[in-house]
């Protein structure tokens, strides 16, 4: 089936580790994106990219790092630097860049920091 | 940028038609308004999306007022499955999407 798949579910860390969350999709879609949810709140954009080995900072981009060195696949590293990292993260895609049409979301991976 | 207003929260009886309003003044005339729903801790999904006409789908309609500052999403028949987090969303300067706290739609038997 095509979709994005988001690898871990959950994932627990102690402070001052990184952890890099997997993103994948199958749709051969240019653009990915990341984005964080804390509860009760809407979607926060961390990082986009519109085509592979090319990325944006999005609105909270501090404490994160990504790479698309492949078109299907953009990781997202949560690093010690991010000060309160626990959340609920997102990836999605969509066929073109500048999101004028539908976003495809993955199921998510909820990070907690121990 | 687009900024968009909605209720925090709204009831619907099963089987009558859920009507979710949202308010974006601020909204420029190349800017579209994008509706997604969010089942708890899941990924969100797409609903429907327009500019000025009234949009329908399989999911929803959207309806759109003449000065654009607001806009409606109807589910014709809500369902107890239709219970969700509804995000009315603007664009930014960059397109890029600007989501609120949108509305909890509970549908009761």
């Amino acid at each position: 089936d095509g979709g994005i798949t988001q690898s871990p579910k959950y994932l627990f860390r102690k402070e001052g580790q990184n952890v890099t969350l997997s993103c994948e999709q199958n749709l051969n879609h240019d653009a990915m994106y990341w984005y964080r949810q804390d509860p009760g709140q809407g979607l926060r954009l961390i990082y986009y990219s519109q085509i592979v080995n090319d990325f944006q900072k999005g609105d909270i981009a501090e404490g994160y790092s990504v790479s698309r060195e492949k078109k299907e696949s953009f990781p997202l590293t949560v690093t010690s630097a991010q000060k309160n990292p626990t959340a609920f993260y997102l990836c999605a895609s969509s066929p073109q860049s500048g999101q004028t049409g539908e976003l495809f979301f993955g199921e998510g991976s909820r990070l907690t920091v121990l | 940028d687009a900024k968009t207003t909605q209720p925090p929260s709204m009831d619907c009886a099963e089987g009558r038609a859920a009507n979710l309003p949202c308010n974006h003044s601020t909204i420029s005339g190349n800017e579209y308004v994008y509706w997604y729903r969010q089942i708890h801790s899941q990924g969100p999904q797409y609903i429907i999306h327009g500019l000025k006409n009234n949009e329908t789908n399989e999911m929803a309609s959207l309806i759109i007022t003449e000065d654009r500052k607001s806009s409606t999403l109807i589910l014709p028949h809500a369902t107890l499955r239709d219970t969700a987090v509804y995000y009315c969303i603007g664009q930014d300067s960059n397109y890029q999407l600007i989501w609120g706290a949108g509305t909890k739609l509970i549908i009761k038997p």
